[in-house]
């Protein structure tokens, strides 16, 4: 069965500061993977996502992760974070089937605080 | 960009009422759509695929007698949750699929059973 780990349940972060939310996966195939970000009141939205290709991916508001095959992990990194960017934030990893609809499995999340 | 709502956002019942909620995507089509609970400081967990035309699959452990998913039309699917009891509190999101891989959510719908 796939899983999802986000070892670090809360990460505090200076403003202005680099930023990198870890992501593990268990997965016995070639996995879609994405994060995404929930802020109170409005639903998840995807900041990136990973389907094949360069394992580096860039997604919005400066965002981006890195796939590694050989980890199985996809790290989400920001160079300089801003008091915006506090939030809940989710990795997902779905199954590989060309496009199709399918459900994701997500890990626990990290809470993402912003020190001024 | 692709929008889903939810309704209502927020609903306290009493114990052993049903609620419905409503998941819609407004501007596009969607032939499945899917049904998603959160407790507090957890992650989602992926409860049915609502399939237009078709029953809804669940997955494993979700009391489909419970969870009773209509998928009303391609803009449209409802979850009721049957006789509510306290242990049914959680917050309920949707999500419908467009495009390549990509799934838009709702802002979810916080269910409080009293």
């Amino acid at each position: 069965a796939q899983s999802v780990t986000q070892p670090d349940i809360h990460i505090t972060v200076s403003e202005g500061a680099s930023l990198e939310l870890r992501c593990n996966y268990s997965y016995g195939a070639t996995p879609y993977l994405f994060w995404y970000v929930q802020s109170p009141g409005q639903g998840l939205q995807l900041l990136l996502k990973y389907f094949s290709g360069d394992t580096l991916v860039q997604g919005i508001k400066g965002f981006e992760a890195e796939f590694k095959r050989s980890q199985s992990s996809f790290n989400l990194r920001k160079p300089s974070v801003h008091w915006s960017d506090a939030a809940e934030y989710f990795c997902a990893v779905g199954p590989y089937s060309g496009g199709g609809a399918d459900g994701l499995t997500f890990g626990k999340g990290t809470h993402l605080i912003i020190q001024p | 960009g692709a929008v889903v709502s939810q309704h209502p956002s927020w609903v306290i019942c009493k114990s052993g009422t049903s609620v419905k909620i409503e998941c819609r995507s407004l501007d596009f089509q969607a032939t499945t759509m899917f049904w998603y609970r959160q407790f507090p400081k957890q992650s989602l967990m992926l409860m049915a695929t609502s399939n237009e035309g078709s029953k809804a699959t669940y997955e494993q452990g979700v009391e489909k007698d419970k969870f009773l998913i209509n998928h009303a039309s391609l803009t449209l699917s409802t979850l009721t949750v049957t006789s509510a009891h306290p242990e049914d509190s959680s917050f309920y999101i949707c999500s419908a699929p467009r495009g390549i891989y990509e799934q838009y959510f709702g802002p979810g719908t916080r269910l409080t059973v009293t």
